[in-house]
């Protein structure tokens, strides 16, 4: 089993919508969560961070841990066509440590 | 500051040869990661130090891979007889050492082909 499970989507949605992005992971320990954005042939873009569980809101994006259910998600209000790229989450269980990525999942946000 | 460095952006090389990269991280950041991400995959962790010493090494890093901070600021990351698999970016990744809100930097990576 993979420690972090992201369905890999491609979502397609159209300007204006509400994005729901999701990770589950199967590893306890962990309790520091990210999530990153990804253009095509780019470096990852850190967009979220949070630790433990609970909600954490910037702009339009807002992360959300549950750490019983072993489950994160970002929202994405109001999408743009600039939002489209590969969003990607990362958690670890000490700041420092390897931090362990899902595979992402494809936006494209169609204007 | 401008960011996370990393050189060469693209590399082409012949499988057997050697393969050098080179990462800046964030000047003030004294801890620096190595990721390699192949397509439609998440970045896989490969290493990291914190200032010059090296604290964590994947089982995927394997003796062909070798990856040096010599005075705990810039990093290289060294391929030894590359092979056809080792075709990835190769990303980097620098942090302070208590990353808060700031989180963990990545660089655009060096993107490795092996023909």
């Amino acid at each position: 089993q993979k420690e972090v499970e992201q369905d890999p989507g491609p979502l397609s949605v159209p300007e204006g919508a509400i994005v729901s992005l999701n990770c589950t992971y199967s590893n306890s320990a962990f309790q520091y969560f990210m999530w990153y954005r990804q253009y095509s042939r780019k470096g990852p873009e850190l967009l979220m961070y949070t630790y433990s569980s609970g909600n954490k809101e910037d702009g339009r994006f807002t992360a959300q841990v549950d750490k019983s259910s072993k489950y994160i998600s970002l929202f994405i209000r109001d999408s743009q066509p600039s939002d489209s790229a590969t969003y990607l989450c990362a958690m670890s269980a000490y700041t420092g440590n390897q931090f362990y990525f899902g595979t992402g999942t494809s936006l494209t946000v169609i204007p | 500051d401008t960011g996370v460095s990393q050189d060469p952006r693209h590399k082409i090389t012949k499988r057997g040869q050697n393969v050098t990269f080179r990462c800046d991280p964030i000047s003030e950041h004294n801890r620096l990661y190595w990721y390699r991400q192949t397509l439609g995959q998440g970045p896989e962790f490969l290493t990291y130090f914190q200032n010059e010493a090296q604290l964590e090494k994947s089982r995927l890093l394997s003796d062909r891979f070798s990856a040096e901070r010599p005075k705990g600021s810039f990093s290289t990351l060294e391929i030894q007889r590359t092979e056809q698999g080792d075709s990835a970016m190769y990303l980097c990744a620098s942090s302070p050492s208590n990353p808060g809100i700031s989180g963990y930097t990545f660089g655009s990576g060096t993107r490795l082909t092996v023909v």
